[in-house]
């Protein structure tokens, strides 16, 4: 089971991005797979989820309207999408698969990707 | 809806436990047995440590325990040993499908 990511990428402000999650060894269409932004040298903030059986998502308030998710189930992949790069947006990013117990699903990550570096320079 | 609030830094000796904290609000650590717990090491990917509260994953020593009392939740690491020494992040569901995460503490092994 794990989740690679895209490698690192180095855009300008204004530019456009998408960076990848590819899941294996599980069924991507039963998990919820959730997206993590760390800047430099902060902590982790949620920037929500996507379903990829279907594409449900749920964004953070925060992150609303700033940033895209969606998935290709066929692929097993998630993305996460910004049409205008600011700077701002430099930060490590995370997907993770969120856990699933024999009867619950629960708002924790138990699978991380390696995560994807993204710089942007203004 | 803002963070959790952890105190930025913790520390103990090897074999002595540490208690971290991890307060919220009524809106969210209070209203939900859904906090969980992540370290993450310099450099690393966040590994989950505690969820709902209490449960550990398959893996994690039971070194590493987690409570909650009120809108304050905590993760306790007994018998402290050099690898321990990271970040611990809490989190904790909020309601409508939104998660927060705490600012984090570094803990420190003397």
């Amino acid at each position: 089971v794990q989740l690679v990511q895209s490698g690192a990428e180095v855009k300008k402000s204004g530019e456009s991005l998408k960076i990848s999650c590819k899941a294996s060894g599980y069924s991507v269409t039963s998990y919820w797979i959730g997206w993590v932004r760390q800047m430099p040298g902060k902590g982790l903030e949620w920037m929500g989820i996507i379903f990829p059986g279907d594409s449900d998502t749920r964004y953070s308030p925060s992150f609303q309207g700033q940033v895209t998710f969606s998935a290709d189930k066929a692929i097993s992949t998630a993305y996460l999408q910004w049409s205008s790069l600011e700077a701002s947006d430099t930060a490590m990013y995370y997907c993770a698969r969120r856990l699933v117990g024999a009867t619950n699903v629960y708002n924790a990550f138990d699978i991380w990707g390696q995560g994807t570096m993204v710089t942007v320079s203004s | 809806q803002s963070a959790l609030t952890q105190p930025p830094s913790a520390s103990g000796s090897p074999g002595q436990s540490v208690t971290i904290s991890c307060t919220g609000t009524s809106s969210d650590v209070a209203n939900y047995n859904s906090v969980s717990w992540y370290q993450q090491h310099p450099g690393k990917v966040p590994k989950l440590l505690i969820y709902e509260v209490t449960k550990r994953p398959s893996g994690v020593p039971d070194r590493f325990s987690g409570s909650k009392s009120g809108n304050t939740a905590s993760l306790t690491v007994s018998g402290l040993q050099a690898e321990d020494e990271a970040d611990y992040y809490c989190s904790s569901y909020a309601g409508s499908n939104i998660v927060l995460f705490g600012g984090g503490t570094k803990l420190t092994v003397l």
